[in-house]
């Protein structure tokens, strides 16, 4: 069966440092891979998707980036992390090959203060 | 316009109640949906894809209506534990993408 994995579940950083996060994926092969973000009670807003190695599609122009550097590994960074980037990031995946639904990684909380 | 619209509730039903949701999209081409669950905190999971011939899952049911661009979930017989976020999501014209909606909020009182 396919599990999908976030870590940190947590995190704290101040305003202006990096970030870095990561999401890795078991049991399938070339999945679809995606980081949302959630702000407090609103809705998910997608923020990359990849298609395969090195491929990454940005929805929304910010101070984030993503990268796929394996074929289930996503990792979403940022140089200089904004107050306005807390949130709750979700990564997922999708089999195009299949039904098509997304499954969600448990999700990293972060603050920035 | 949004893709995906969703009255966000809150819904309050008492135990054992019938309660149902709407959700319209607005590109025509769509092509998947589905309905999540999320509750407080929690990343979202799949709770059923709708079909064109709707789809029933015990006490849930999901409908689609292309003609109004609508999908519905139905919850029958409502327990505390269905308390939580459902989310409508539309994968329209490509595969790549998925529109979620902002969600609908049940509450589930004894």
């Amino acid at each position: 069966s396919q599990t999908i994995h976030q870590w940190p579940a947590t995190l704290v950083q101040p305003v202006g440092s990096p970030l870095s996060l990561e999401c890795t994926v078991e049991g399938t092969s070339n999945p679809n891979l995606y980081w949302y973000r959630q702000a407090a009670g609103r809705g998910l807003q997608l923020l990359f998707y990849s298609v395969g190695i090195g491929q990454i599609s940005s929805e929304v122009p910010q101070n984030l980036s993503a990268s796929r550097p394996q074929d289930r590994q996503f990792i979403l960074s940022s140089k200089k992390l904004l107050l306005s980037d807390s949130g709750f990031y979700l990564c997922a995946w999708s089999d195009v090959r299949g039904l098509n639904e997304q499954f969600f990684g448990p999700g990293t909380r972060l603050t920035v203060l | 316009r949004k893709e995906v619209e969703q009255d966000p509730g809150p819904f309050n039903v008492p135990e054992g109640a019938t309660v149902a949701f709407n959700c319209t999209y607005s590109n025509s081409a769509s092509q998947s949906f589905f309905w999540y669950r999320q509750d407080c905190r929690k990343e979202p999971k799949l709770l059923m894809s709708v079909y064109s011939s709707g789809n029933e899952d015990g006490r849930f049911t999901a409908q689609l209506n292309r003609a109004s661009q609508y999908i519905s979930l139905l919850i029958r017989d409502s327990k505390l534990s269905d308390s939580a976020t459902y989310l409508c999501v539309v994968n329209p014209y490509n595969f790549n993408k998925f529109y979620f909606g902002s969600g609908t909020k049940l509450n589930v009182k004894p």
